[in-house]
């Protein structure tokens, strides 16, 4: 299965933007790069997708390089309520329309006030 | 619109024993998957279940097995639990039609405790 690579930890102040790397290196030519976020004690929650063009959504923005084996999801300004883990995953088909997510440790990120 | 979902929340258990956690998907959703998360850890794909039949599985023992009903709840069944099983157990729902693209919406999770 195609991995990701995230930094273990970032701190970004309040109001501020946020610049979550994520490098993925053998991601083949299907594979969707997807974005999810856990607050505490709660489930994952899903934050944004691309597979090949920068996207921007509500919540956030994702850059993707052009030879796709990197990405940068963008919060512009960080509040409180960003503080999470955030993944960095590759949406793969598993077979027989089966699309898994293989979630890493993710990143995550405290914001200060 | 009603969320994904689990119950119970928490719930403790002894080595060897069985369980069975319960998932009501979202509304309009006909696919289930299930995910392991221990403590410190992400969430490892357990399987997946469209219209009934299983459809997807990661590398998770045949003890752990699954139900979906008609109306798309799901079930998750763990036999002879191991101290190695405590973890949180997630449950997301999805659309087939956006299966490659769509975002998986996760319930809250069961907390599993084995003793």
């Amino acid at each position: 299965d195609a991995k990701t690579t995230q930094p273990n930890s970032m701190e970004s102040n309040e109001e501020e933007p946020v610049h979550l790397p994520c490098n993925h290196s053998t991601i083949s030519g299907t594979d969707y790069i997807h974005w999810y976020r856990q607050l505490p004690s709660q489930g994952p929650e899903y934050v944004i997708h691309g597979l090949t063009s920068n996207v921007n959504n509500r919540m956030a923005s994702l850059a993707i390089a052009e030879d796709r084996k990197s990405s940068t999801l963008i919060l512009h300004r960080a509040t409180l309520r960003d503080a999470a883990v955030y993944y960095c995953i590759l949406r793969a088909y598993s077979g027989a329309g089966s699309y898994q997510l293989t979630f890493g440790k993710g990143t995550k990120l405290s914001v200060i006030p | 619109e009603t969320g994904v979902t689990q119950s119970p929340t928490h719930l403790i258990k002894t080595r060897g024993q069985q369980v069975t956690l319960r998932c009501s998907s979202q509304s309009g959703h006909n696919t289930v998957s299930w995910y392991q998360q221990a403590l410190g850890q992400g969430p490892q794909f357990i399987f997946q279940y469209y219209r009934e039949e299983e459809n997807g599985r990661g590398n998770f023992p045949p003890r752990f097995s699954g139900l979906q009903f008609p109306n798309y709840s799901s079930e998750l069944n763990v036999n002879a639990l191991e101290l190695d099983d405590s973890a949180l157990y997630l449950c997301a729902s999805s659309s087939r039609r956006n299966a490659n693209t769509g975002e998986l919406f996760f319930g809250e999770g069961s907390r599993l405790t084995v003793l």
